[in-house]
């Protein structure tokens, strides 16, 4: 089945800070997401990405489905962007709603 | 509008007793889906229900049953609970259509604990 593999698996940045979080994926998808899970455990959706750029204010998000990879930029990071970044896909056929989540990137933002 | 509500919050199980763990959804969505998260682990899919009365495994299956009741509640129900189902359970659901944007939506979860 598909694979999905995120890096790095820990980062802490300062406050202000940029970063880059990069999902890839062992085979072709028709879905792809982005979610943060907050440090009380919810999780909340950033991106829905099968392919393409989409930005919401200070992220961003790339897919490049060809090269089997998506990137989340975050810019200006506060510390309320702090929990665990997961990057999930569905395989690429018709009715593939089994999703495969990454083991996740966890960010912590200094002030 | 509630999103997607799961109940209960918490549980204690012993080993060997049953539970079913209750989900519903209010934003009219088609699929539904059940997840397990161990600690510091991704999400891993148990049963997934693409549709009203359908339902399909996904990677962690063993050990659990699922009923789509009807479009808008899922549950999960686990017959003889083991040490190893100590989790948080999670359920969300996006809206299952063909072409379509399928965004998943998730409830707050619910904290097992099997003794």
């Amino acid at each position: 089945g598909i694979q999905v593999e995120q890096s790095p698996p820990d980062l802490i940045l300062q406050e202000g800070a940029n970063s880059t979080l990069r999902c890839n994926f062992s085979d072709s998808v028709n879905n792809l997401q982005w979610f943060h899970q907050n440090p009380w455990g919810q999780l909340i959706n950033l991106f829905y990405i099968p392919s393409g750029t989409k930005q919401n204010g200070r992220l961003s998000a790339t897919t490049v489905a060809t090269e089997r990879y998506s990137l989340l930029y975050i810019s200006s990071s506060q510390t309320t962007d702090s929990g665990v970044y997961f990057c999930a896909a569905s395989p690429g056929y018709t009715g593939g709603f089994k999703t495969i989540f990454g083991a996740g990137t966890r960010l912590f933002v200094k002030a | 509008n509630a999103g997607v509500t799961q109940t209960p919050k918490f549980q204690v199980l012993k080993t060997g007793q049953s539970m079913t763990l209750q989900c519903a959804q209010d934003m009219n969505h088609n699929s539904m889906y059940w997840y397990r998260q161990d600690p510091g682990m991704g999400l891993r899919l148990i049963y997934y229900s693409a549709s009203e009365g359908t339902t399909d495994k996904g990677e962690v299956p063993n050990g659990y049953n699922v009923s789509r009741l009807n479009k808008r509640e899922f549950s999960l129900r686990l017959e003889s609970a083991a040490p190893s189902q100590t989790s948080v359970y999670f359920c969300a659901s996006s809206r299952g259509l063909a072409g379509g944007e399928e965004t998943q939506y998730f409830g707050p979860g619910t904290r097992l604990l099997v003794l």
